[in-house]
């Protein structure tokens, strides 16, 4: 079974830039979510969707950050315009139907805003 | 609302010493409860599991039991290897809601 996909692993920008990210759930999970990882922390969830509706953005910084999974299957993170403290791993992780499941993670994107 | 609290690290040992990891929670409800892995340059991936109190997650030698009179979930392991280097980072998933992870330990294994 593939796993999740993300793209790209690492990128580097200018702050005031934009950048995408880009995720790939596991076949049939309903859930997907978007975690953002700060060197020497746990990930901090950004938003997660159910099929193509938003569950939780509670802590999705809106002035900047949008969301959004077309479909109920790809999604796509962007950041406009980038600020340096937004430096993180972004993690996307789906889970299959059912409570209380785990969620399984791609390999996430470091990006870095210089 | 939910919450996880690890112990604080960065953990070292030394080879084919006995590891624990503690773990405890704050939850409204009967959450599940997870222990992921992440090693160096790697996205996370899940260790081990438990889905109500009693019940012990085990995987790759490494174990944990679900306390609900405590609120815990540590981890342990009887017997280290460099291999088991890496950040751990307990969770708990309530119902449809997201992940709630702690701030993760760091665990350094010595030859």
């Amino acid at each position: 079974e593939a796993g999740v996909a993300q793209s790209p692993r690492y990128k580097i920008i200018e702050k005031r830039q934009s950048v995408a990210f880009w995720c790939n759930p596991i076949s049939g999970h309903a859930t997907l979510y978007w975690y953002q990882q700060i060197l020497g922390q746990g990930p901090k969830l950004l938003i997660q969707f159910q099929n193509n509706g938003v569950v939780d953005d509670s802590q999705l910084p809106k002035d900047r950050f949008s969301a959004e999974r077309l479909k109920g299957v790809d999604s796509t993170l962007k950041i406009q315009p980038a600020k340096l403290e937004d430096s993180a791993v972004y993690l996307c992780a789906s889970s299959p139907d059912g409570q209380n499941t785990e969620a399984f993670f791609g390999q996430g994107t470091r990006l870095t805003v210089v | 609302g939910n919450s996880v609290t690890q112990m604080e690290g960065p953990v070292t040992l030394s080879e084919e010493a006995f590891l624990t990891i503690n773990c405890t929670y704050t939850a409204t409800g009967y959450p599940s409860l997870f222990w992921y892995v992440q090693y160096p340059g790697e996205g996370l991936q899940l260790l081990l599991k438990a889905t109500k109190a009693d019940d012990k997650g085990s995987n790759k030698g490494f174990e944990a039991t679900y306390r609900k009179e405590t609120t815990s979930f540590h981890l342990e392991k009887g017997s280290v290897q460099v291999s088991d280097s890496a950040v751990y980072f307990c969770a708990l998933r309530q119902g449809a809601q997201k992940l709630v992870f702690g701030q993760g330990t760091r665990l350094t294994i010595n030859p």
